[in-house]
């Protein structure tokens, strides 16, 4: 089972406060790194997929980097809103063999304090 | 209305018996996932396919069982030998042609009696 991990577990931010959140993942078979929202009662939702070392996203306040070589991404939130609350998931695909298998991570689950 | 159905959004299941989940998808997606999902836990992956009669386990296969027999369609039938079938279950969906950013249902949740 492939290791994905995520840090930190929960976050308690102020209105108006930046934050960012650390997912690391193998190095190896590497395909894409995916960044999700999963708020509650809801399903979750795509953000990012990124597929190339050094790539950068961005929609909005959210943005996100990619280092493929040392196995981490980074999210980050500007200026987050409550609406921003929500649980947020990385996920690592790998190729291997041909298939396309995804891994998560146990997500970090951010709380946004007017 | 492209999107992806599950059904039902509660089950519930007695010992011994085997259930079975749908997962319908209106995207033209090749790739589909079922995860499941624990308390204070992350998605883990039981079983997925990327192509119609083909599939491959997940990390927590064991207990379960699916079928690709359409695109559209990847039930995931919950035996009994799946002695602790109690969790959240989502299905997912996605094509390469988006990156494979995966398109979720609404879950169903299955409770043993």
């Amino acid at each position: 089972i492939l290791n994905v991990e995520q840090s930190p577990q929960s976050l308690h931010v102020q209105e108006g406060d930046s934050t960012n959140f650390t997912c690391s993942f193998p190095s190896s078979n590497f395909y894409a790194l995916h960044w999700y929202r999963w708020e509650t009662a809801k399903s979750p939702e795509a953000l990012f997929v990124m597929t190339l070392n050094g790539d950068e996203k961005k929609k909005g306040r959210i943005s996100a980097t990619l280092n493929t070589k040392e196995g981490y991404s980074y999210l980050y939130i500007k200026g987050s809103q409550p609406e921003d609350s929500a649980t947020y998931l990385c996920a690592f695909q790998a190729n291997s063999g041909g298939y396309q298998k995804v891994t998560f991570g146990t997500g970090t689950k951010l709380q946004v304090i007017p | 209305d492209g999107g992806i159905t599950q059904s039902p959004k509660y089950l519930f299941r007695k010992e011994g018996q085997n259930v079975t989940l749908s997962c319908e998808q209106n995207l033209n997606h090749d790739a589909m996932y079922w995860y499941r999902q624990d308390p204070g836990q992350g998605l883990r992956l039981i079983y997925y396919s990327q192509i119609v009669n083909d599939f491959q386990k997940g990390d927590i296969a064991e207990g379960y069982s699916v079928s690709r027999e359409k695109k559209e369609s990847f039930p995931l039938t919950v035996t009994s030998a799946q002695k602790n079938p109690t969790a959240f279950y989502l299905c997912a969906s996605s094509a390469p042609g988006d990156n494979w950013a995966q398109y979720f249902g609404p879950g169903t949740r299955l409770l043993v009696l």
